[in-house]
């Protein structure tokens, strides 16, 4: 059973084009993380949302935590080729420190 | 040097071969993980140390041997792998690990391919 549901798992679009990206599942979550992994790297966090509702915004990206806990999204407005990359939501279901991650949505922007 | 860093970069080893992947972090963290990343599967994690202590297997095989002589350095002996094993092995660490909220620095990653 998959805890965290992304969605989609592939997305490939022009330059300018606007996205969004789930987060989805059945239990609750004290907050939930967004990482951003380039070919070749490792994950970086790109923002963790921790309140029922909130949205958050970093440049382009706007991300946003459901009321209830259980779902975020990622909006990106005027999708970039620099864009390009793996998004991963991860969160701690248990709260004991041990994330878990969804599957990833792999993001190519074309120029 | 800064963040996490993690050698070698990539790996090629027979079945019978016995190897070690080395990380080292920077960032003065008391947390270290290992993850495995493998295509169109979700991050797996693997071990969890706490200031140089285990605190979760996650049920991964005995060929995969964690190490954790201080809390900047972290090794993941392996031997007898299976081709299942190829894949992206990656290492983290974290401020502190019993807080799932706190960010992860990841390291770049080691390339396995067992033959």
């Amino acid at each position: 059973t998959q805890l965290l549901e992304q969605s989609p798992q592939f997305l490939s679009i022009q330059e300018g084009e606007n996205l969004t990206v789930y987060c989805n599942s059945s239990s609750v979550f004290s907050s939930l993380q967004w990482y951003r992994q380039e070919p070749g790297e490792g994950p970086v966090l790109l923002v963790t949302v921790v309140t029922g509702g909130e949205v958050k915004k970093l440049k382009r990206l706007t991300f946003q935590f459901g009321d209830a806990r259980k779902d975020s999204s990622l909006h990106i407005t005027a999708a970039q080729p620099g864009d390009t990359g793996l998004y991963l939501c991860a969160g701690d279901p248990s709260n004991t420190g041990k994330l878990i991650f969804g599957q990833g949505t792999t993001l190519q922007v074309k120029p | 040097e800064t963040g996490v860093t993690q050698t070698p970069r990539h790996l090629v080893m027979g079945m019978t071969n016995k190897k070690s992947l080395k990380c080292e972090q920077h960032l003065g963290h008391n947390a270290m993980y290992w993850y495995k990343q493998s295509a169109k599967k979700p991050l797996e994690l693997m071990f969890v140390y706490s200031l140089e202590e285990r605190v979760e297997n996650n049920s991964v095989p005995s060929r995969f041997s964690p190490e954790c002589p201080n809390s900047s350095h972290l090794f993941l002996h392996l031997h007898t792998l299976q081709p299942e094993d190829s894949a992206l092995y990656l290492c983290a660490s974290s401020q502190d690990a019993h807080r799932g909220a706190y960010e992860q620095y990841f390291g770049p990653g080691t390339r396995l391919t067992v033959t």
